[in-house]
């Protein structure tokens, strides 16, 4: 059974400043996603990682992927007000096409 | 081009009362999901269908669960006698699936129901 783990459930940080989300996963995961979530909204796509040592980036966020460790993370880079909201990881279940999500980041970037 | 939209986007309902909810997939997306958002147990897989495959039902949380996909594109997501516990927000993916650049899971906004 695939499971995923994000940390910190909860980040307040300064504009300007950098930070990591981390997201561990339990067995082997086809694939790993971030997506963003704004209150009351759906989900929004960042980032789509296939294989080890993968890296995405888009503006402030960057992705990356580590099979051996199992971990994905999201690193911010000076972060702004506009970066305020929920991410989630997720992993695929190998095999499947089933996502299992972790609990979630709620972010907030404070002027 | 239109995203994945769902309807409708609020729903209140009786408990006991049978629901159904509609998701219209992307034009072309031959994958679609189901998927559920609560408080206490945050998103959580529901069904997959991809073409015409036999779904993968094995997120439903009860046979009270059940969905269809007709045409291979617009599908409905019915509960029957509901229940408190299903109040939560179902949101629908759709994806093209099995082919290299095409993994993502694109996400509809969502119905929230609410069982009273």
């Amino acid at each position: 059974e695939l499971k995923v783990e994000q940390n910190p459930l909860f980040l307040s940080m300064q504009e300007g400043k950098n930070y990591t989300i981390y997201c561990n996963y339990s067995t082997t995961s086809d694939r790993l996603y971030w997506y963003r979530q704004d209150p009351g909204k759906s989900l929004e796509s960042l980032f789509v990682l296939l294989s080890n040592g993968a890296v995405k980036q888009e503006g402030r966020l960057m992705a990356s992927l580590d099979t051996k460790a199992r971990l994905s993370t999201l690193h911010i880079t000076a972060a702004v007000h506009d970066l305020s909201a929920t991410y989630f990881c997720a992993g695929l279940l190998s095999g499947s096409e089933k996502l299992v999500f972790g609990k979630g980041t709620k972010l907030t970037v404070n002027p | 081009g239109a995203g994945v939209s769902q309807s409708p986007s609020n729903k209140v309902t009786e408990k006991g009362k049978d629901v159904e909810l509609r998701c219209d997939p992307i034009s072309g997306h031959t994958a679609l999901y189901w998927y559920r958002q609560s408080l206490g147990q945050g998103l959580e897989f529901l069904i997959y269908f991809q073409g015409n495959s036999a779904p993968d039902k094995s997120g439903l949380p009860s046979d009270r669960f059940s969905a269809e996909r007709t045409g291979g594109s617009v599908s409905t997501l019915t509960i029957q006698r509901t229940q408190q516990e299903d109040s939560a927000v179902y949101l629908c993916a759709s994806s093209l699936a099995w082919t290299a650049s095409s993994y993502e899971q694109y996400f509809g906004p969502g119905t929230r129901l609410t069982v009273t």
